[in-house]
Parts: structure tokens; sequence; C-alpha cells
């Protein structure tokens, strides 16, 4: 059974421009939750999604958002980057939501300059 | 609102000792208990999962207890190896805590 996966898995943009990261859930899979890790402030999270709705979100500038399409792949957008805003970000799925097993994916690396 | 600390924040350790790691959390309605290791710069791997309702899991040499009434979970590494080397993170549904970065040399 194939894993989580995301891409771009490194991304450099500069500040101002927007990004769109993509992740692939696991098959069967129906929740994506986003999560957002940095040195500093260790790994946050941003929304999750079930069935194309989002479900829960996290404490973030509306920026942030996302999409969940109907064979479960989510995309995140995050507008008007930041310096700030450069860091992994992860993707998890899970068969019902975050409460219950979550598999990560590798991550993007997102730099901003 | 729930805070999950861990402790130690680093370890290391020479192969073949036992270890234990923490983690505490303030709210009493938790919900499962997930245990995780990411290498550096990957994404995380998932090591154990405690229901609520459960008290401990085991996995290899792997051990992990959740004591809701003292709001803590610890996870036990048997005859730890080199190849154990990572940080370790507890989670409570949507909140992680901040990591045990683990070193296990020969």
């Amino acid at each position: 059974k194939a894993g989580v996966t995301q891409t771009p898995r490194y991304l450099i943009k500069t500040r101002g421009q927007q990004v769109t990261l993509s992740c692939s859930p696991i098959s069967g899979h129906r929740s994506v939750s986003w999560y957002q890790q940095t040195p500093g402030q260790g790994l946050q999270f941003l929304f999750e999604y079930f069935s194309e709705t989002q479900r829960n979100k996290g404490n973030f500038p509306g920026r942030f958002s996302g999409r969940q399409f109907s064979n479960s792949r989510s995309e995140m957008n995050v507008s008007t980057l930041e310096l700030g805003d450069s860091a992994l970000y992860l993707c998890a799925s899970s068969l019902t939501g975050v409460s219950y097993e979550q598999y990560f994916g590798p991550g993007t690396r997102l730099t901003v300059t | 609102k729930q805070e999950v600390t861990q402790i130690p924040a680093a370890l290391s350790v020479p192969e073949g000792e036992n270890l234990v790691l923490n983690c505490s959390f303030t709210d009493s309605a938790i919900y499962n208990l997930q245990w995780f290791r990411q290498d550096p710069g990957k994404g995380l791997t998932s090591l154990l999962l405690i229901q609520s309702s459960q008290r401990e899991q085991t996995s290899g040499r792997l051990n992990a207890s959740l004591d809701k009434s003292s709001g803590r979970s610890t996870l036990y590494i048997a005859a730890s190896q080199p190849g154990d080397s990572a940080t370790y993170l507890c989670a409570f549904k949507l909140i992680f805590g901040t990591g045990t970065r683990l070193q296990v040399f020969p």
C-alpha cells in the first residue's frame, strides 16, 4: 500500500508570492490534516479536511487555506508569503480523523526569501 | 487549553540502555495518544497508538503507557540501538509535544 505523498518536496519562493502544496493520502483514507513545523514553534496544526469539508482549523491567519478533492487528495495554499512562513509542511492522512492513527508524508520544505 | 510537554528535551545514551521518555498533558479529557519518531528533515513515522480506553501498547522493543489520572504517558525503549536515534514526539489529537531528541551512540 503506497504511503502519503507530498509534492513538491522542496520549494523556494520570494516574499509576497503565493504557493500551493499537494498531498495524496493513503488509499481509502478520507481525512487529511496539514501541519507546519518550525524549529521555534514545533509542530502546529493548520487544518483538517474530511470528505471535502474542513472539519478542524488551527490558529493560523487567513493567508493559509486548503481544500480537498473528491478523491481525498488535498492542497494547501499560502498567499502573500512572509519570511516566517519558511517551514516544513507536513500532511497526514487517517481513515476517519485526527483522533485516530495518523500517517505522515515526507513533507514539503518551503523556503521564503 | 491542552498543553503537551515532553521531558527530557534531549538524551544521549550508550547502546544497550533501556530508556524512558515522558509526555505530560494538561487536559484530562484526552483523546487517543500517538507516539511518533522523526528523523532529521523527514516526516513522522507512527510508532504506537494508545486509545483513550487503553492503558498501554507494545510493539517490539517499544512500550507506551497512558495514565490519564496523572496526565502522563511514557514511551519505554528496551535495549536501545544507534538506529533508534531520532526525535520522538507524542500527540493528542491536534496537539504535539516539543519532542525528545534521542542519540544512541555505539
